[in-house]
């Protein structure tokens, strides 16, 4: 099975600009949770989407969003960017189960803004 | 909110060495998970262990849930090792949890 896949890689945008990164899980897997990782900060969770339906919500501003498609894909946006929000980006994707899930994160978007 | 500590902060180890990390969780978790974050920035999937002991080679991890602790050993490291382990953590539907990690170095 092909891991999960993120993209662009690599971004570069000025501030007040807007980005969307996107993410395909793993075949099959229904949930797509993205994390922001910063040097200062560490990992931290943006949200989490399930069946197309945003099941939970870390404690970031509105200018970030997301969506998830019926194919499982997921898009996030950031409106409005600021030079705080230069962070690599990751995406997980994880298979639900009666006894818990594992999650397995692609290789990151990471976003520099200047 | 569920609280995740790990220790130690940093490790530098000779190649060949074995290492000992520890996560500390604050409440009960039904799902706990240890990943390896290469320089890359890739997370590496370890272990799925939210109890008992399993092991991958030469790493093994062990998970006392009623104590609110895991532990990762790494035996006769090698370079490739080398990067920040973490430990992540899931309370009952909420979201995963992340501790600050542990940056590993092996020297040749």
């Amino acid at each position: 099975k092909a891991g999960v896949t993120q993209t662009p890689r690599y971004l570069i945008k000025t501030r007040g600009q807007q980005v969307t990164l996107s993410c395909s899980p793993i075949s099959g897997h229904r949930s797509v949770s993205w994390y922001q990782q910063t040097p200062g900060q560490g990992l931290q969770f943006l949200f989490e989407y399930f069946s197309e339906t945003q099941r939970n919500k870390g404690n970031f501003p509105g200018r970030f969003s997301g969506r998830q498609f019926s194919n499982s894909r997921s898009e996030m946006n950031v409106s409005t960017l600021e030079l705080g929000d230069s962070a690599l980006y990751l995406c997980a994707s994880s298979l639900e189960g009666t006894s818990g899930r594992s999650m397995f994160f692609g290789p990151g978007t990471r976003l520099t803004v200047l | 909110g569920i609280q995740v500590e790990q220790s130690p902060p940093d490790l530098i180890l000779q190649e060949g060495a074995n290492s000992t990390l520890r996560c500390n969780f604050s409440d009960s978790v039904n799902n706990l998970q240890w990943f390896h974050q290469n320089p890359w920035g890739q997370l590496i999937n370890l272990f799925y262990i939210p109890s008992g002991t399993k092991q991958n080679g030469r790493l093994s991890a062990t998970t006392v849930a009623t104590e609110r602790y895991s532990l990762l050993y790494i035996s006769s490291s090698q370079t490739t090792d080398s990067g920040v382990y973490f430990c992540a953590v899931e309370n009952y539907g909420q979201n995963f949890v992340f501790g600050p990690g542990t940056r590993l170095s092996v020297l040749p």
